[in-house]
């Protein structure tokens, strides 16, 4: 198992540029949820999924739009970047029944 | 507001001493607690957790204790070791909340020769 892998481990976006931030699975695991990790903040929850079809939002989901069609995939859009956007971006995973989530080995997004 | 809480940013440690990770949190609904460890460049791994029913795990190294009355958990682990040296997060989460994770700051723990 690759476990969870996201794509691409660096960015550097100009204001207003989008892009999508790759995430995907292969532990068939129903529950998926971004974080951004910020200097001083610890992790914070951006959007989560419980399931394919079915997101929603966490703490910080401004900015960002997510969707789920399958439940390998579950990739994360910044529509018109801003520098506050600047962070590095993890996903994670876990089955249904389970408390403990894995993680991928992150995006660093630096936005100009 | 934070609703789980690091209030020590760092910790340096000789090797083979114990170091204690201590962790707040707010929120009486939290029921189940975890402990990360994070390399740099690395995601964060799972390393140990515990429920609320439950004051105290063990595993290997690494023990965690719960006092739910102080709302207070801590994470030891002994002896440290050069390779432990990491940032620590600690996580909460409540069964009425989709299992969602909330973390503390982090602790960057150095394990000195």
């Amino acid at each position: 198992n690759a476990g969870v892998t996201q794509t691409p481990k660096f960015q550097v976006l100009k204001t207003g540029q989008s892009m999508t931030l790759q995430c995907a699975q292969d532990m068939n695991h129903e529950y998926m949820s971004w974080y951004r990790q910020d200097p001083g903040m610890g992790l914070r929850l951006i959007h989560y999924s419980v399931g394919a079809g079915i997101t929603d939002q966490g703490e910080v989901p401004n900015g960002y739009n997510v969707s789920r069609s399958t439940t390998e995939d579950f990739p994360l859009r910044l529509l018109s970047a801003a520098p506050s956007q600047t962070s590095v971006y993890f996903c994670a995973s876990r089955l249904s029944g389970g408390r403990e989530q894995y993680f991928g080995p992150g995006t660093r997004l630096t936005v100009t | 507001d934070q609703q789980v809480k690091q209030n020590s940013p760092s910790l340096s440690v000789q090797e083979g001493r114990i170091s204690i990770l201590n962790c707040d949190y707010t929120n009486s609904m939290f029921d189940y607690f975890l402990w990360y460890k994070k390399y740099p460049a690395e995601g964060p791994t799972f390393l140990i957790s515990i429920s609320s029913i439950k004051d105290k795990n063990e595993d290997g190294r690494f023990t965690v204790f719960l006092n739910k009355s102080a709302k207070h958990l801590s994470l030891h682990i002994v002896p440290s070791q050069p390779g432990d040296s990491a940032v620590y997060f600690c996580a909460a989460s409540a069964t009425d909340s989709w299992g969602k994770l909330q973390f503390g700051a982090g602790t960057q723990v150095v394990v000195t020769p």
